[in-house]
């Protein structure tokens, strides 16, 4: 079964210019989440989709981060404009199903961002 | 208080040692208890489920106390290959499931 997949893999901008990231899930799967690692931090929830609709978008800095999942399948994450602060590695990560109780996350790889 | 936290080690054990770490949570109305673990530069990765009576996989052994509000992993006769970064996430149910992730533990077992 092929896994969560994410791209690029690394990316690197100077402050003040944008980046957008890609994410397919594992077919099937109708939740979606994006996380943002910054190095010696666990993940920090930035969005999550129920299919093609928005769960919880609480954390996501909404003045220069965007995402969608227009047809509920991948999705992308941009920033507009960077920040030297936003230099961390994005999780993009799936689930079956929100059952309420097992709830268990498959992770992408990830995409490395350095912000000069 | 930070709604999970975490011991961030780094513990540095020998091979073959047992060694422990605990995560608290502060919300009491938590009801789905995970570990993952994450090798450098690496994705995290499901580890384990943890229930309250308590379950084992092989060297690894998970424990809840929802009374003190804390989670357990115990791994036995540790090998090199669990070096790692151990996460523990805690689920809260409402209108909307709420992951949260704590910062993680350090573990490197040296030979």
């Amino acid at each position: 079964e092929a896994g969560v997949a994410q791209s690029p893999r690394y990316k690197i901008i100077e402050k003040r210019q944008s980046v957008a990231f890609w994410c397919n899930p594992i077919s099937g799967h109708a939740t979606l989440y994006w996380y943002q690692q910054i190095l010696g931090q666990g993940p920090k929830l930035l969005i999550q989709f129920q299919n093609n609709g928005v769960v919880d978008d609480s954390q996501l800095p909404k003045d220069r981060f965007s995402a969608e999942r227009l047809k509920g399948v991948d999705s992308t994450l941009k920033i507009q404009p960077a920040k030297l602060e936003d230099s961390a590695v994005y999780l993009c990560a799936s689930s079956l199903v929100r059952t309420g109780v097992d709830e268990k996350l498959f992770f992408g790889s990830g995409t490395q961002l350095s912000v000069l | 208080r930070k709604e999970v936290e975490q011991d961030p080690g780094p513990f540095n054990v020998p091979e073959g040692a047992t060694v422990a770490f605990n995560c608290t949570y502060s919300n009491s109305a938590s009801q789905s208890f995970f570990w993952y673990r994450q090798d450098c530069r690496k994705e995290p990765k499901l580890l384990m489920s943890v229930y309250s009576s308590g379950n084992e996989d092989g060297r690894f052994t998970a424990q809840l106390n929802r009374a003190s509000q804390y989670i357990s992993l115990l791994i036995r006769d540790s090998k090199l290959s669990d070096s790692a970064t151990y996460l523990c996430v805690v689920i809260l149910y409402s209108s909307a499931s709420k992951i949260i992730f704590g910062s993680g533990t350090r573990l490197s077992i040296r030979p």
